[in-house]
């Protein structure tokens, strides 16, 4: 079955300054790969998504990149905000024969230092 | 709460005992899902639905049950046999298959968490 790891584990940044996760996952048939943050105490939102035939996505400050050939994608995010802190998960969809499944990674912690 | 009403918020259990978290949602989705959070270790599945009377086991289905009789509910009972069953619950659900805008994005419930006396 579909396998996803996702490091670093927590990452500090400064306010203004980027930050980057990656995710690799292990099975090709996996054509969807969403991005979730949550906020302490609340539920998984979605930021951005892409599919497996794009490269690259942006929405404003967040970005996220796709290599097939080597199973991983990235979550970028430049100019960071306080509000930016959460943990952030990225996960890996494929359909089978039953209907849509999602693997997610464990998450990432991201600090907003001001 | 977007949809997705999972309810109890907060649930104390004593060992031995069965449970049920009640999942409802009422945005016409075909598909559910019930995942399990553990600090450090992400969302890891559970069960998930695709049609009513219809559904498949995830990874750590093991101590687990659900039911799908209606399209919009999906209750998960917890029980007894599940040796670890502390934890965070989220209900999540989508509107259909791949080829349809949106299709893939999961919505998750305000989340039901477990705690065991």
């Amino acid at each position: 079955g579909e396998n996803v790891e996702q490091h670093p584990s927590t990452l500090s940044v400064q306010e203004g300054d980027s930050a980057v996760i990656k995710c690799t996952y292990s099975d090709s048939a996996s054509n969807y790969f969403p991005w979730y943050k949550q906020e302490l105490g609340k539920r998984p939102q979605l930021i951005i998504d892409i599919r497996s035939n794009v490269g690259e996505k942006k929405d404003q400050r967040i970005a996220v990149t796709l290599n097939k050939t080597a199973k991983h994608f990235s979550l970028h995010i430049t100019e960071t905000q306080p509000e930016d802190s959460a943990v952030y998960f990225c996960a890996a969809g494929v359909s089978d024969n039953y209907g849509q499944n999602f693997v997610f990674g464990p998450g990432t912690r991201l600090s907003v230092l001001p | 709460d977007g949809g997705i009403t999972q309810s109890p918020k907060y649930l104390f259990r004593k060992e031995g005992q069965n449970v049920t978290l009640s999942c409802e949602q009422n945005l016409n989705h075909d598909a559910m899902y019930w995942y399990r959070q553990d600090p450090g270790q992400g969302l890891r599945l559970i069960y998930y639905s695709q049609i009513v009377n219809d559904f498949q086991k995830g990874d750590i289905a093991e101590g687990y049950s659900v039911s799908r009789e209606k399209k919009e509910s999906f209750p998960l009972t917890v029980t007894s046999a599940q040796k670890n069953p502390t934890a965070f619950y989220l209900c999540a659900s989508i509107p259909a298959g791949t080829g349809i805008p949106g299709a893939n994005v999961l919505t998750f419930g305000a989340g039901s968490r477990l705690t065991v006396l």
